[in-house]
């Protein structure tokens, strides 16, 4: 099936500090999403993104959808105590299903 | 708006008895409902896909006969673990993606913890 490569898995940083995070599948995607899941919660949407190349931003975040279709990242700019959390991508190919391939996930933590 | 409900958010129960989830799009219809479970420190695996007034597309592993599943409407989506046992035991996690506007992504609710004695 498919698969959808996320890294890395686990960040530790400061407060204020910038952090990234990808993902690259196997396979061409029209669409890529970024999730936020905070402990016993379920995951929250942060940016979608449906062009190859486009760039979109939701305050501190900022996302691309990579030109060759098989990858994305994510930026968290000047990180706060809020932002700690489990961030998921997830993806959907050009089969028409609706369903949703995830990756790994990675967890943030944001000394104060 | 885009608003994801579940019921319970935890259930704790015997070994053998069946457990009903609920699942409710608040604020849009949905046409599509989607059923994820996801373990400890794990991504979400999707269990079934879920149809307004049709039958569920279940994932491959995944026993029909179950996780029962009924989407009697545009806005509810219920799941039915049947005769749970502990290893059952995990957080099920619902999805809505809207039928229409511009931002028609899946929408999550928060999540049902089932603990399965």
């Amino acid at each position: 099936g498919q698969q959808l490569n996320q890294s890395p898995q686990s960040m530790f940083i400061q407060e204020g500090e910038d952090v990234s995070m990808n993902c690259t599948s196997s396979s061409i995607f029209n669409t890529w999403l970024w999730y936020k899941q905070d402990p016993g919660e379920g995951p929250v949407l942060l940016i979608a993104l449906y062009k190859a190349g486009e760039l979109t931003s939701n305050g501190r975040l900022t996302a691309q959808f990579g030109i060759t279709r098989k990858d994305s990242f994510l930026n968290i700019s000047a990180s706060i105590p809020s932002d700690v959390g489990i961030y998921f991508c997830a993806g959907r190919d050009q089969g028409g299903s609706e369903k949703l391939v995830f990756g790994k996930g990675m967890k943030l933590t944001v000394n104060p | 708006g885009a608003v994801v409900s579940q019921h319970p958010s935890w259930v704790i129960c015997k070994s053998g008895t069946s457990v009903k989830i609920e699942c409710r799009s608040l604020d849009f219809q949905a046409t599509t409902m989607f059923w994820y479970r996801q373990f400890p420190k794990q991504s979400l695996m999707l269990m079934a896909t879920s149809n307004e007034g049709s039958k569920a597309t279940y994932e491959q592993g995944v026993e029909k006969d179950k996780f029962l599943i009924n989407h009697a409407s545009l806005t509810l989506s219920t799941l039915t673990v049947t005769s749970a046992h502990p290893e059952d035991s995990s957080f099920y996690i619902c999805s809505a993606r809207q039928t229409s506007g511009s931002n028609n992504e899946q929408f999550f609710g928060p999540g049902t913890r089932l603990t399965v004695l």
